[in-house]
């Protein structure tokens, strides 16, 4: 248990229905991301946060997607008008980036497994 | 083509070989390089992790980096059942970790 901690861990929805995660970073770590795993294929980078800013967010995040993290502490990721193509593994990971440091290590969730039907 | 490429195999040996795991990339401004362990329906688990050019070892567990060929190696020492797993390497460009397919390693008893 790396501290990260997503919910729920699994998501059935009908296409067309909007869904939203949740995920818990460990409580110093500043940077939060969010990753899509498909079956067979290595997590994708959708966007990350530092703090409560947005800084960056992936080609892959169409605007049905849509992430937040209000507070610089949990963060939320919404999918509106599920498509079946939407059926993944959602990865939340965070890390402490800060002072010198040339990298910072990130910590994966768990996961939300979404099915869309 | 992908950024960084993995062969997803799957990979099987016997417990007690010496297995290699590799990557290759095209992103020549890639400077830390991290091996990641996933289990089935688990998040991903760092290994390891090296800077540019050059070797790590930690326990059983060795990375290589070369970054004039862009190849990124992992090597197991003394396998074991536990080490089966998929192993997902991941260059980090700016903020974001770029992760090749994963391969999927299995250890037989």
């Amino acid at each position: 248990d790396t501290g990260v901690s997503q919910d729920p861990r699994h998501k059935i929805t009908k296409r067309g229905q909007n869904v939203t995660f949740r995920c818990d970073p460990i409580s110093e770590h500043n940077r939060l991301y969010w990753y899509r795993q498909t079956l067979g294929q290595g997590p994708e980078f959708l966007t990350y946060f530092q703090n409560e800013a947005q800084l960056e967010k992936s080609r892959l995040l169409s605007d049905r997607f849509s992430a937040e993290r209000p507070k610089g502490s949990f963060s939320t990721l919404e999918i509106q008008r599920t498509e079946q193509g939407d059926s993944a593994m959602y990865l939340c990971a965070s890390s402490l980036r800060g002072g010198r440091q040339l990298t910072d290590t990130q910590y994966f969730g768990p996961g939300t497994r979404l099915t869309v039907l | 083509q992908k950024e960084v490429e993995q062969d997803p195999g799957p990979l099987s040996v016997p417990e007690g070989a010496i297995v290699s795991l590799n990557c290759t990339y095209s992103n020549s401004a890639f400077q830390y390089f991290m091996w990641y362990r996933q289990y089935s329906r688990k998040g991903p688990e760092l290994l390891m992790y090296t800077y540019s050019s050059g070797n790590k070892e930690d326990g059983r567990f060795t990375a290589q980096v070369d970054k004039s060929s862009k190849y990124i190696s992992l090597f197991i020492r003394d396998s074991q059942p536990s080490d089966s797993a998929t192993y997902l390497c991941a260059p980090q460009g700016a903020q974001k970790l770029v992760f090749g397919q994963g391969t999927r390693l299995t250890i037989n008893p």
